[in-house]
Formats: structure tokens, C-alpha cells, sequence
């Protein structure tokens, strides 16, 4: 088993949708919740950074964590164009060989087209 | 300059070359780290320094081979690669690599091996 799964996509929604990325993971240390944005021919950015379980808002972007599903989330509210790319969600824990040590997801591919 | 600077962009090299990536960074962190990104497939962790020492070695063939003088600069020496080998290689810096500080990622190195 993976120890961070998410959905390749491609996903392609029009402009102005909500769009809802998630991931799953199987290793109850983690505690630490990244997302990274990757546009083309870049490297990845740091999106969104939570700790432990609950909400985050920045923006139009809300991170969501539910650690007793082991499930996390990223949606995007009113969303753009400039939102179309590749969306990694990694996750880190505080002890043993997951502290400071990312984990990532394969990336969901995001188009929003106008 | 600010954040992570990777050189070259783009490398093509046959399999006999010898060639060297360079990262940089900007941002004052203490640890340095190397990633191989591959078509669908999640970032590849190969190479940890935290203060100038290497503290991972995630498996890596011994073609490709490290090196940190200093908190601010990393290579990644190559030397008869093969053609799995081609990826876009990702630097990465962050304050502690025994912390969970956030990584910053620089835009990368598109390699191509012939």
C-alpha cells in the first residue's frame, strides 16, 4: 500500500467551479499537511501548510484534514484559470523516519477552462 | 536573488557524459535536498544534507553522486546515466531537515538522456 494515494485527474471544470482535490494516506504519524502547486515547466509551490486535524482558509483556497479518515483536503472556490496545474499534496510526521521527511502524493492534473 | 535556483534548465547527454546540476539557495535554510520527478509517479526523495552533511541517501545508484560545500549550495554530479535516468531533477531547501519547516523547491533540471 501506498503511503499517499491521490487521484491523477485529469480533472477539467469551467471557470467559477468549486474544485475539490483530495488525498488519503495509511501512516497515522503524519501531522504535518502540505499542498504544492506545479504549473508547467516550474517546480512545485507551497500552497497550503496545516498542522493536525481542522480547517485552514487562504483566500479562495481551503485546506481541510480529518486525521481519523486519514483523509485530507484542498478546495478551490471561484476557480480560474490561472488555477489550471498539477496539485501535490504531502504530509510529514514528528517523529521516527517521518519527521522532516516528505511524503507526496502523484499530483492531481487541474484544467479550469473560461 | 530570492528562493531556489537550479542550472541548468534543460540537459541532454548521452550515456558516456559526465555533467554536474547546481542548486542555490536564497533563503537562509540549513538543509538541502535532491528529487527525481517522473511522469506520474509521486516525487522521488535521493539526497539529504542538513548542515553540510549528508544525513539520507535514499538508495541511489552510485552514478549519481552528491555534493554540499555549504548550507547555500548543492550539486548532483552525473555520470553514465541510462536512459531511465531522464526526469526533471528538483532541489529543495528547508530550515532543518529534523524539523517539519516547510520545503521550498526551485524550478528544476529537465534532463534527457540519450
Amino acid at each position: 500500500q501506498k503511503e499517499v494515494e491521490q487521484d491523477p485527474g485529469p480533472l477539467s471544470v469551467p471557470e467559477g467551479a468549486i474544485v475539490s482535490l483530495n488525498c488519503t494516506y495509511s501512516n497515522s504519524a503524519f501531522q504535518y499537511f502540505m499542498w504544492y502547486r506545479q504549473y508547467s515547466r516550474k517546480g512545485p509551490e507551497l500552497l497550503m501548510y496545516t498542522y493536525s486535524s481542522g480547517n485552514k482558509e487562504d483566500g479562495r483556497f481551503t485546506a481541510q484534514v480529518d486525521k481519523s479518515s486519514k483523509y485530507i483536503s484542498l478546495f478551490i472556490r471561484d476557480s480560474q484559470p490561472s488555477d489550471s496545474a498539477t496539485y501535490l499534496c504531502a504530509m510529514s510526521g514528528g517523529r521516527g523516519s517521518t519527521l522532516g521527511r516528505l511524503y507526496f502524493g502523484r499530483g492531481t492534473q487541474l484544467t479550469v477552462w473560461p | 536573488e530570492t528562493g531556489v535556483t537550479q542550472t541548468p534548465r534543460h540537459l541532454v547527454m548521452g550515456m558516456t557524459n559526465k555533467k554536474s546540476l547546481k542548486c542555490e539557495q536564497h533563503l537562509g535554510h540549513n538543509a538541502m535536498y535532491w528529487y527525481k520527478q517522473s511522469a506520474k509517479k509521486p516525487l522521488e526523495l535521493m539526497f539529504v544534507y542538513n548542515f553540510k552533511e549528508q544525513t539520507e541517501n535514499n538508495s541511489v545508484p552510485s552514478r549519481f553522486s552528491p555534493e554540499c560545500p555549504n548550507s547555500s549550495h548543492l550539486f548532483l554530479h552525473l555520470h553514465t546515466l541510462q536512459p531511465e535516468d531522464s526526469a526533471l531533477y528538483l532541489c529543495a531547501s528547508s530550515q532543518d531537515s529534523g524539523s517539519n519547516q516547510p520545503q521550498h523547491f526551485g524550478d528544476g533540471t529537465r534532463l534527457s538522456i540519450l
